[in-house]
C-alpha cells in the first residue's frame, strides 16, 4: 500500500543541524522528494533522490535513503530562522501512476 | 524561466456553485497534476494530465473534473460546491510526470 509517515514537529536552535525523518511503505517508488511550505505559500521543491541512490548533497541539504528500512531523512546544516516551515516528504511512482504520495509534514521551528 | 502559474490566488464561493481553477505549467512541461490540501486530510492527489489525456485520478467524487489543453495549460472544475471543498488547490508540472514536480502557489478556495 501507499503510505508515508513523518514526525509532526521538530524544534532546533539556530546554527544547529536539523534532521527530519520519513518512512514509506511502497518499495516500487521511483523518486523521493522533500518539499518546503511556508505559511500561505505553495510547495517549494528542495531536493529529490532517485530510489537507487543512497545519498544526495546539495549545499546545506543532505538526503539519506535507506532502501532496506524504507527510511528517508533530510539534514539541514547550520539551520537558520528562515528555515522555519513545514517540510513534506513525498514518493512518486512511474509506470502510469504519475502521482505523489505525501506525508503529513514536519513543522520545523528554529529558535535563537 | 517562469514558474507554474495558478489563477486566481483566492476565491470565495457559495455552496452549490461551481468553480474553475486554472494552471499554466512551466514552458515545455507536458505533465500537469492537481492536489488538494486541507488541515484534516493533508495533501491529496486529484488527477494528472499528459498531452491532453488524464492518466491517473485520485479518490475524489465526480464533482471534481479537469482537462488539459494543447498548450499544456490545465483547468480543474468543481461543481455543486460543498463546505468541505474549502482548501488550497495546488497544481504541479513536470516534463514527463516521472521526474521533479514544480508546484504553483495555489488557489485558496473558500466555500461559504
Amino acid at each position: 500500500g501507499e503510505d508515508v509517515e513523518q514526525s509532526l514537529f521538530l524544534s532546533v536552535r539556530e546554527g544547529d543541524s536539523s534532521v527530519i525523518n520519513c518512512t514509506y511503505t511502497d518499495s516500487s517508488s521511483t523518486y523521493l522528494y522533500w518539499y518546503k511550505q511556508e505559511p500561505g505559500a505553495g510547495l517549494q521543491l528542495l531536493t529529490y533522490i532517485f530510489s537507487n541512490m543512497d545519498m544526495k548533497q546539495d549545499q546545506r541539504l543532505t538526503v539519506l535513503l535507506n532502501k532496506k528500512d524504507k527510511h528517508l531523512s533530510l539534514r539541514i546544516a547550520d539551520t537558520q530562522t528562515g528555515d522555519s516551515a513545514i517540510y513534506f516528504c513525498a514518493e512518486s511512482f512511474s509506470g502510469g501512476y504519475n502521482k505523489l504520495i505525501f506525508g503529513a509534514g514536519t513543522r520545523l521551528a528554529v529558535h535563537p | 524561466k517562469a514558474g507554474v502559474t495558478q489563477t486566481p490566488r483566492y476565491l470565495i464561493k457559495t455552496r452549490g456553485q461551481q468553480v474553475t481553477l486554472s494552471c499554466s505549467p512551466i514552458s515545455g512541461h507536458r505533465s500537469v497534476s492537481w492536489y488538494q490540501q486541507t488541515p484534516g486530510q493533508g495533501l491529496q492527489f486529484l488527477f494528472e494530465y499528459f498531452s491532453e489525456t488524464q492518466r491517473n485520478k485520485g479518490n475524489f467524487p465526480g464533482r471534481f473534473s479537469g482537462r488539459q489543453f494543447s498548450n499544456s495549460r490545465s483547468e480543474m472544475n468543481v461543481s455543486t460546491l460543498e463546505l468541505g471543498d474549502s482548501a488550497l488547490y495546488l497544481c504541479a508540472s513536470s516534463l514527463s510526470g516521472d521526474d521533479g514536480y514544480t508546484f504553483g502557489s495555489g488557489t485558496r478556495l473558500t466555500v461559504v
